[in-house]
């Protein structure tokens, strides 16, 4: 089954403590993406990637790393984590081209930062 | 960054009504996609519509696209409680990666 997978999909975790989210994606997706999702935002990217070791930084960076050493998989790091951190967070891949797209979703991260 | 503005934020209609969303951009787009979320979940993809595009369907969703205007609306006809969602519009801004608006969040009453 084509999907996205994110781990873990609950976290409550404490300033400072360094943790990683974990994306996975199983449908040869070149780009792969993560957003977080605060009320009354929307959707807001924070990293994405193009290919294998091409990173970009979305809208809201600040805080977080990410790596693409392969293609299927796109953590999420947050070095130093803060209260302000505390959302929910969605990994997302589609293909790279004009025709086709679409963002596939993963289920979603809620991280609580105390 | 977001282009697409969803409008209205928030809808609230009873069961069988008809619910429209609007979507408005500021630049030229390939494409115009809508997408669903339940509460708490993962996006999903709905529709798609082109650029060179004026009308799709996919059962009880009708979406338009007006590029002199740079606006989309999505309908859905004989809306259920199932419904109950928050609704995206992602535009592409003339590069091949959508970015998303803020969402417009229906509820509909049983």
């Amino acid at each position: 089954e084509a999907q996205v997978t994110q781990n873990p999909r609950y976290l409550i975790t404490v300033t400072g403590k360094k943790l990683t989210v974990t994306c996975s994606q199983n449908m040869n997706h070149e780009y792969m993406s993560w957003y977080r999702q605060d009320p009354g935002l929307g959707l807001r990217q924070i990293y994405y990637s193009m290919n294998v070791e091409v990173t970009d930084k979305g809208d809201v960076p600040e805080g977080y790393k990410v790596s693409r050493k392969e293609k299927r998989n796109f953590p999420l790091i947050l070095e130093s984590p803060s209260p302000n951190q505390t959302s929910l967070y969605f990994c997302a891949s589609s293909f790279v081209t004009t025709r086709y797209n679409e963002q596939f979703f993963g289920p979603g991260t809620r991280l609580t930062v105390l | 960054s977001q282009q697409g503005e969803e409008d209205p934020q928030a809808l609230s209609i009873q069961e069988g009504e008809n619910a429209t969303m609007n979507c408005s951009y500021k630049t030229s787009i390939n494409n115009l996609q809508w997408y669903r979320q339940n509460s708490g979940r993962g996006l999903v993809h709905l529709i798609l519509i082109r650029s060179n595009e004026r009308e799709k369907h996919s059962g009880r969703l009708r979406v338009t696209l007006d590029t002199s205007k740079k606006s989309s609306s999505l309908l859905i006809t004989a809306s259920r409680a199932a419904d109950t969602a928050s609704y995206f519009c992602a535009t592409d801004e003339g590069s091949y990666i959508p970015t998303f608006g803020r969402g417009t969040s229906l509820i509909v009453h049983p």
